[in-house]
């Protein structure tokens, strides 16, 4: 089955600095790849996604890269705000199967 | 839109007591997912629905663990008899599975605490 991993688990940035968390995952038919940012004693929330017919998307301050070849994919946050600390998720999943695996997770911390 | 409903908010009970968690997707989707959530395991997917039938099951722990889906707008899991170390918070989410859209949204979650 699929196998994600995340990293790194924990990340400290300034205010007004730019953020990076990496995943791998294992299925090469693994066709979605959302990220989920999760708030102290909420659910997730989806912030973005990408499927495998792209290589970049942006939002704003929010942009995902992948690499199909390389089987990774990694979100980006520019500009860093005191809100943006959470934790945020990476998932794949091949949508047919409906079956999504999570990574591990990394918790930001935006220092003001 | 309400969003995924999830009941009760807390859990707390006792070591061998029944547990049942509750569920109520957002109307129209037809997929709906348990995950459990630890500091050890992360966030893991235990069961999912599509169209009110369970399509994999291999995530659910024990035979202690069941999940069901009585129709489109209510989903259960249960856990008979509760041990402590099923203590962790339980999501429910829901999506609309059409063609390659698979944006899955998740509920508030239910904390469960088993002494």
């Amino acid at each position: 089955g699929e196998n994600v991993e995340q990293h790194p688990s924990t990340l400290s940035v300034q205010e007004g600095d730019s953020a990076v968390i990496k995943c791998t995952y294992s299925d090469s038919a693994s066709n979605y790849f959302p990220w989920y940012k999760q708030e102290l004693g909420k659910g997730p929330q989806l912030i973005i996604d990408i499927r495998s017919n792209v290589g970049e998307k942006k939002d704003q301050r929010i942009a995902v890269t992948l690499n199909k070849t390389a089987k990774h994919f990694s979100l980006h946050i520019t500009e860093t705000q005191p809100e943006d600390s959470a934790v945020y998720f990476c998932a794949a999943s091949i949508t047919r199967d409906n079956d999504m695996r999570f990574g591990a997770g990394t918790r930001l911390t935006v220092k003001p | 839109d309400a969003g995924v409903i999830q009941s009760p908010r807390h859990e707390v009970t006792e070591m061998g007591q029944e547990v049942t968690l509750r569920c109520k997707p957002i109307s129209g989707h037809n997929s709906l997912f348990w995950y459990r959530q630890t500091m050890m395991r992360g966030l893991e997917l235990l069961i999912y629905f599509n169209n009110n039938v369970p399509i994999d099951d291999s995530g659910m722990p024990e035979d202690r663990f069941s999940a069901k889906m009585p129709n489109a707008s209510f989903s259960t899991l249960k856990i008979q008899p509760s041990e402590p170390r099923d203590s962790a918070v339980y999501f429910c989410a829901s999506s609309f599975k059409r063609g390659t859209y698979n944006e899955q949204f998740f509920g508030p979650g239910t904390r469960l605490t088993v002494l």
